[in-house]
C-alpha cells in the first residue's frame, strides 16, 4: 500500500514567522510531488509541484524533496492570518495505465496575528 | 479561462438512492479523475479516466461507477446510498502542456446521505 503521511497538527505560528510542513512517503519510485492547500469547506489549490532533489522557490513558498530520505517539506515564509489552512502532501502514483494523486491526511496550519 | 466545473455544489439523498455527479475538465484536458474527502482525511481516488476510457479504480464497491463522454466531460454515479458516502466529491483534470503541471482540481460536490 503506498501511503503518505503527515503531521494532522495543528501547527500554530505568530504571523510573520516561517511554517514549515512536512511529509513522507513510502514509494520510492514516486517522481512527482504536490503542495495542495484547502481552506475549510473548499477544494484542494494546488499550490506547489516539485520533481527534482532540492528546493523550489515561488513567492512566500519554498517546496524542498529529498527521495533519498522520501522526505518532501513546504516552507511558508512571512505566514500571514490568510495562509491558515489545511495543507495536502500528494504524490503521483503511476501503476500500469493509472496515473493517481495519493494523499495525506493533512495538515492543519493556524496563523495567529 | 474556465476551471474544471462540477455540478451539483451540494446533494442530499435518502439512503438507498442513486446519485450522478457532473464534471467539466479545463479544456484541453483529457484526463478526469474522481476522488473522495470524508471529513477530516485527504482525497482518496475512485476513478481515473482518459480518453473515454477507464485507467484505474480504487477501492470503492461496484456501487460506484464512471464514464467520460466524448466531449471530455465526466459523470460518477453511486447507487444503493450508505450513510458512509457523505462526503465531498471531487473531480480532477490533467494536464501536462497546459495550465500548471499536475491535478486541478473542481470546486466538489457535498454529498449528503441522511
Amino acid at each position: 500500500q503506498k501511503e503518505v503521511e503527515q503531521n494532522s497538527g495543528p501547527l500554530s505560528v505568530p504571523e510573520g514567522a516561517i511554517a514549515s510542513l512536512n511529509c513522507t512517503y513510502s514509494d520510492r519510485g514516486s517522481q512527482s510531488f504536490f503542495w495542495y492547500r484547502q481552506y475549510s469547506g473548499k477544494s484542494p489549490e494546488l499550490i506547489m509541484s516539485i520533481y527534482s532533489n532540492g528546493d523550489k522557490e515561488d513567492g512566500r513558498f519554498t517546496a524542498q524533496l529529498n527521495k533519498a530520505s522520501q522526505y518532501v517539506s513546504l516552507l511558508i515564509r512571512d505566514s500571514q492570518p490568510s495562509d491558515s489552512a489545511t495543507y495536502l502532501c500528494a504524490v503521483n502514483f503511476y501503476g500500469g495505465a493509472t496515473n493517481k494523486l495519493i494523499f495525506g491526511t493533512g495538515t492543519l496550519l493556524a496563523v495567529q496575528p | 479561462d474556465a476551471g474544471v466545473t462540477q455540478s451539483p455544489t451540494h446533494l442530499i439523498k435518502t439512503r438507498g438512492q442513486q446519485v450522478t455527479l457532473r464534471c467539466s475538465p479545463i479544456s484541453g484536458h483529457k484526463s478526469v479523475s474522481w476522488y473522495q474527502q470524508v471529513l477530516g482525511q485527504g482525497p482518496q481516488f475512485i476513478f481515473q479516466y482518459y480518453e473515454k476510457e477507464e485507467r484505474g479504480r480504487g477501492n470503492f464497491p461496484d456501487r460506484f461507477s464512471a464514464r467520460q463522454f466524448p466531449n471530455y466531460s465526466s459523470e460518477l454515479n453511486v447507487n444503493a446510498l450508505l450513510l458512509g458516502d457523505s462526503a465531498l466529491y471531487l473531480c480532477a483534470s490533467f494536464g501536462e502542456r497546459q495550465g500548471p503541471y499536475g491535478y486541478t482540481f473542481g470546486s466538489g460536490t457535498r454529498l449528503t446521505v441522511v
